[in-house]
């Protein structure tokens, strides 16, 4: 167990709807960076948050938006999906204390279907 | 961004055999980080490492990142079922960079 919760497990739903996956950190833990992996990409990192503001943006398309909150918890919003936005979305935590050495935890990920 | 190659994409070895990933850059890399992701889990962190030529080991595990900073590899001896998943190293896309580059991974079978 990474210590890093995410919500919910599965999400099943159709092309052009809008969702929101959640995130805990680490206690302790600033940063949260969201991933997705896909069979054929493999693991994409789309964005990080440290403290409440960006840091660093991916391949994070125009239609799927972030933001971390006060409590440090982070949401991935997805809209207007599309069958290829079909994978698995990872949430990490890091400390955010050493910028680009840390290791970064991940949670369980939430698999998503588009249908 | 910086870029990794990874190889193989697959491995299927006999249990008790020894494995072997590699990644490579074109470019100088400040680190490098390895994972380890089961089947229907998600990635651990399993070592980084920073210094030209460094090597270090875990139980049968060993790393090393070459000296010119350019590829580092991961080494199992005697493979267990327990080693089954996908082994991925992951660069930080240069100083002052906090986006984490994946390669592609490896996946490990490992037949009993």
């Amino acid at each position: 167990d990474s210590g890093v919760t995410q919500t919910p497990k599965h999400l099943i739903t159709a092309t052009g709807q809008r969702v929101t996956l959640r995130c805990s950190p680490r206690s302790g833990d600033l940063s949260v960076y969201w991933y997705q992996q896909s069979l054929d990409q493999g693991l994409q990192f789309l964005i990080q948050y440290y403290n409440g503001e960006e840091r660093a943006k991916g391949n994070i398309l125009e239609r799927f938006s972030a933001q971390q909150f006060p409590d440090l918890h982070s949401e991935l919003n997805l809209s207007s999906l599309e069958l290829g936005d079909s994978a698995l979305y990872f949430c990490a935590s890091s400390a955010g204390l050493a910028s680009y050495q840390e290791t970064q935890y991940f949670g369980p990920g939430t698999r998503l279907l588009v249908l | 961004g910086q870029q990794v190659m990874q190889i193989p994409q697959y491995q299927h070895v006999q249990e008790g055999e020894d494995f072997t990933t590699y990644c490579n850059s074109s470019t100088t890399l400040s680190n490098i980080q390895w994972y380890k992701q089961r089947p229907g889990g998600h990635p651990v962190f399993l070592i980084q490492l920073v210094k030209s030529g460094e090597v270090k080991k875990q139980k049968r595990l060993t790393f090393q990142f070459g000296e010119a900073k350019k590829n580092s590899s991961l080494h199992i001896t005697a493979t267990q079922t327990t080693d089954v998943g996908t082994y991925f190293c992951a660069v930080y896309s240069g100083a002052g960079s906090y986006q984490l580059t994946f390669g592609k991974g490896t996946k490990l079978s490992v037949i009993p």
